[in-house]
């Protein structure tokens, strides 16, 4: 049961235009969103995240949108760079789980920017 | 400053081994996880600690277990080895916070990758 999916395993695009990397989830429950980005024989680094009582949140080239009645979220990176090809995992944390890191991860996209 | 350090990066096991996976971290933080990653899966919470001295289940326990005797170190065990347990283990850590901002970023270690034969 897959409550975080991220649909498509990988996404190619020029550099210069616009990534899109979107994250569906089914539990209703989640109220805080992550991104976080990994580069091939490292661990993940945090990119961004939104709490759902938003619905945008906008760091330099990075934006996360978040649409709670589609349950839907996605990132926007403008504009994209070949240093930004890496594996993106959004992530989702429960209410009433406490603020104590146990995410839910999607199963990652690999992005490609071309240069 | 190595920030989140596992040990070792790469092993191989044969079925009904057992092992230890040493994660390490040098920020002081109170919450300590480990994760596993397989194809299509995604990450996967393993065990996590909130702080010295106690350990919680997370979403994939079984055939696993942690202890987090001192602060700094997170200890994952496989007392016997199968071959479904062969993935790559990250450990992670974040601090105590009331704010989920700052509890929920997580800073990750390189990975340790696992093949059980």
């Amino acid at each position: 049961d897959q409550q975080v999916k991220q649909n498509s395993p990988s996404l190619s695009v020029q550099e210069g235009r616009i990534s899109i990397l979107n994250c569906d989830y089914t539990n209703s429950m989640f109220d805080y969103f992550l991104w976080y980005k990994k580069y091939p024989a490292e661990g993940p680094t945090f990119l961004i995240s939104i709490s759902s009582i938003k619905d945008k949140n906008e760091d330099g080239r990075f934006t996360v949108f978040l649409n709670k009645s589609a349950k839907h979220l996605s990132l926007h990176i403008v504009p994209s760079q070949p240093g930004d090809s890496a594996v993106y995992f959004c992530a989702a944390k429960k209410v009433g789980s406490g603020n104590t890191g146990k995410l839910i991860f999607g199963q990652g996209t690999t992005l490609q920017v071309k240069p | 400053n190595a920030g989140v350090t596992q040990t070792p990066k790469f092993r191989v096991l044969k079925t009904g081994q057992s092992m230890t996976l040493l994660c390490a971290q040098d920020m002081n933080h109170e919450y300590m996880y480990w994760y596993r990653q397989d194809p299509g899966m995604g990450l996967r919470l393993i065990h996590y600690s909130v702080g010295e001295g106690t350990t919680a289940k997370g979403e994939v326990p079984d055939g696993y277990n942690v202890s987090r005797l001192k602060k700094q170190n997170f200890l994952l065990g496989l007392e016997s080895a199968a071959p479904s347990q062969t993935s790559v283990y990250f450990c992670a850590s974040s601090y105590s916070t009331r704010f989920p901002s700052g509890a929920n970023v997580l800073t990750f270690g390189a990975g340790s990758r696992l093949t059980v034969l």
